[in-house]
């Protein structure tokens, strides 16, 4: 089975430019989280959806990051506009309810 | 509040002896804790998790951990290192494993 795909692997941009991650979850899997990676702060959980539906996100940043997941096999995390101190990993993992998270290989996010 | 410590942000052991990396945790609900290990460039992957029954929990790689709800710890082990279980290593906690509380982490490095 394919595991959780994210895209780009890599994206190096401009301040103020608009970035989107991309992610695609493991089929059959109903929860989907977003979490940042830095090395200051750690593994931060940013946000986390229940079929398709935003339940807990306490943890973005602020109103520059939004999230959406349209559909059970997608979902997208926007910066914009994005700032130097957004650079960090960001990672989507997804899961089945009371089942261990399946993570993705990440985004690494680098903002000039 | 559920939270998560780590001692240690870096452990280094010789190849072939014990590795012991500590976690304590605090949750006000009978917890389910987990440990994940994250190698370069890589999303993280679950090594063993404890939900409820046998305190002592076998993982992937020859790890374990044991539950020790007297002491809050649910610490990792393994009885000879090898060299490709160097890597970061994170202990995460949550009520029901929808939302995960991680670590900080602690790196090991394993010397010839």
């Amino acid at each position: 089975d394919a595991g959780v795909i994210q895209s780009p692997r890599h994206e190096v941009t401009e301040m103020g430019q608009e970035v989107t991650l991309r992610c695609k979850p493991i089929s059959g899997h109903d929860y989907l989280f977003w979490y940042r990676q830095t090395m200051m702060r750690g593994l931060e959980l940013l946000i986390y959806f229940n079929n398709n539906v935003p339940i807990d996100d306490s943890g973005m940043p602020e109103d520059r990051f939004s999230a959406k997941m349209p559909n059970a096999s997608f979902s997208t995390l926007k910066i914009q506009p994005s700032e130097p101190r957004d650079s960090a990993v960001y990672f989507c993992a997804s899961s089945i309810r009371h089942q261990p998270q399946h993570f993705g290989d990440g985004t690494r996010l680098s903002i000039l | 509040a559920q939270s998560v410590t780590q001692l240690g942000s870096h452990v280094s052991v010789s190849e072939g002896a014990l590795v012991l990396l500590r976690c304590n945790y605090s949750s006000s609900v009978p917890p389910y804790l987990f440990w994940y290990v994250q190698y370069p460039n890589q999303g993280l992957q679950l090594l063993l998790k404890y939900t409820t029954g046998a305190t002592l929990v076998k993982g992937i790689n020859g790890f374990e951990a044991e539950f020790k709800k007297s002491e809050t710890s649910f610490h990792l082990t393994k009885p000879s290192a090898h060299m490709s279980d160097a890597a970061e290593y994170f202990c995460a906690v949550s009520k029901n494993t929808d939302k995960l509380i991680f670590g900080t982490g602690t790196r090991l490095q394993v010397f010839p």
